[in-house]
């Protein structure tokens, strides 16, 4: 069946990176864009941005742009997405999922949560 | 502050019908048929449950509806049932400062009394 899996949970520390991966399986990945959101705990749900797993083509909304990398492996069908110059605000649970053209997510991963703490 | 708005919380009894709107503008709900919709259990990724204003995924009760008139779309669920109790999400895409994106509502707490 369709599925995304997601790496494991990460401590980090302010100022840190942090990459999380999104393995896709049960279809052809490179048919549909990978979204990028994040849930800061207790709060909603913010998109972060898509890549094309086709061209490599990404966009995000201008807050998360020159601070957040989307990149993909298409051998091994699996998409990143790294966070850079993180601070305590960036305590979040990451999900990817996979997008439509109508701009929908019909799979999402079960998510991955980074903790910044010093 | 979230692009799209939705009430911070509702409630129903079982067996009832509630409306979740959502709110935004005609850049982004009311210009385009793009509105989705998802269901959140604590500690779950979000479920899809409508997409493109009334579609519903195959597997997805027909308990669930959606609607849209002008820059407000909506969520109706029918028969209230106690694994309703989530939280609610809408998004649409937007096409606000031209660029391509997707806005989310802030989320609508669902309590089943």
């Amino acid at each position: 069946q369709v599925q995304l899996v997601q790496s494991g949970a990460e401590v980090k520390k302010p100022g840190a990176s942090v990459r999380v991966s999104c393995k896709a399986s049960g279809y052809t990945f490179t048919a549909y864009f990978i979204h990028w959101v994040r849930q800061a705990p207790g709060q909603g749900l913010e998109w972060m941005g898509f890549i094309n797993p086709n061209t490599g083509s990404t966009k995000s909304p201008q807050r998360f742009q020159g601070w957040v990398t989307m990149t993909k492996d298409t051998s091994i069908s699996t998409a990143y997405m790294e966070l850079n110059r993180l601070s305590s605000d960036d305590t979040a649970v990451y999900y990817c999922a996979r997008g439509y053209a109508t701009w929908y997510f019909d799979v999402w991963g079960r998510g991955t949560l980074v903790t910044v703490s010093s | 502050q979230s692009a799209l708005t939705q009430p911070a919380s509702m409630s129903g009894s079982p067996g009832q019908s509630i409306t979740v709107s959502c709110t935004g503008t005609s850049s982004d709900v009311g210009g385009y048929n793009y509105v989705s919709w998802y269901q959140q259990h604590p500690g779950k990724a979000p479920n899809l449950l409508i997409y493109d204003v009334t579609n519903r995924p195959s597997g997805v009760s027909n308990r669930f509806s959606g609607s849209k008139s002008g820059n407000t779309a909506s969520l109706t669920i029918s028969g209230l049932q106690a694994e309703d109790e989530a939280d609610y999400y809408c998004t649409s895409y937007s096409s606000r400062s031209g660029s391509n994106s997707v806005v989310f509502g802030g989320g609508t707490k669902l309590t089943v009394l």
